[in-house]
């Protein structure tokens, strides 16, 4: 079935510094791929989004590129604040009916002024 | 509402008892979505709606567990006889899908409950 890995964390950076959260995917055919933020005490909000190959996804600075060869969807900001510090999730919609996502287990992302 | 609410946002059951969660999706959604997040893990995905139509119940961990959507719009997961094991938090998301696979769709998720089984 379809599943989402992604680096465990936490991941605890300096401001201004530059952010890699590594997300690999396996899925049958050509899903759509994501990243949720969850910032503490909220729900999950979209943050971007890709739905097909090479589509680069962007928002508030982050941005992610669906690489098929790869499988990957990698999450980067070049300059990240610590307003940015949450829990970050990547994650995959088949295009089974119903859609559902696939998360993977979240990473967490921690900013130090 | 301008998004999706959850009710209650807490909720603390012995265990043995039964326990309702509710949802309101965004007006107009016809999808919907339930999942739910153990501590420190991703979401999981337990029971998806179109309309009043539960389209796919695969991820419910027992069948004590029970979801219903009798017109299409509020949602009710109902969880009997609770167990220390179902203890987590309970996402509610909608869609609006814009064409009939519609695995591009964004899901809007509400605040959560959190339920602790004692």
């Amino acid at each position: 079935g379809d599943s989402v890995t992604q680096m465990e964390g936490p991941v605890t950076l300096s401001e201004e510094a530059f952010l890699t959260i590594n997300c690999t995917y396996t899925a049958t055919g050509y899903p759509s791929l994501f990243w949720y933020v969850q910032y503490p005490g909220e729900g999950l909000q979209l943050l971007l989004k890709a739905t097909k190959a090479d589509d680069k996804g962007s928002n508030k600075g982050f941005e992610a590129t669906y690489r098929k060869e790869t499988t990957s969807f990698h999450l980067e900001k070049g300059s990240v604040q610590v307003s940015d510090s949450a829990v970050y999730f990547c994650a995959l919609s088949g295009r089974s009916a119903g859609n559902m996502l696939t998360f993977g287990g979240g990473t967490r992302l921690m900013v130090k002024p | 509402g301008a998004g999706v609410s959850q009710s209650p946002r807490y909720k603390v059951a012995k265990r043995g008892q039964d326990v309702a969660l509710r949802c309101d999706p965004i007006s107009g959604h016809v999808s919907l979505f339930w999942y739910q997040q153990a501590l420190g893990q991703g979401p999981e995905f337990l029971t998806y709606f179109q309309n009043e139509a539960q389209l796919d119940k695969s991820g419910l961990p027992s069948d004590r567990f029970f979801a219903e959507r009798p017109e299409g719009s509020v949602s009710t997961l109902k969880i009997q006889r609770t167990q220390q094991e179902d203890s987590a938090v309970y996402l509610c998301a909608s869609s609006f899908p814009l064409m009939a696979a519609a695995a591009t769709d964004t899901q809007y998720f509400g605040p959560g409950t959190r339920l602790t089984v004692l």
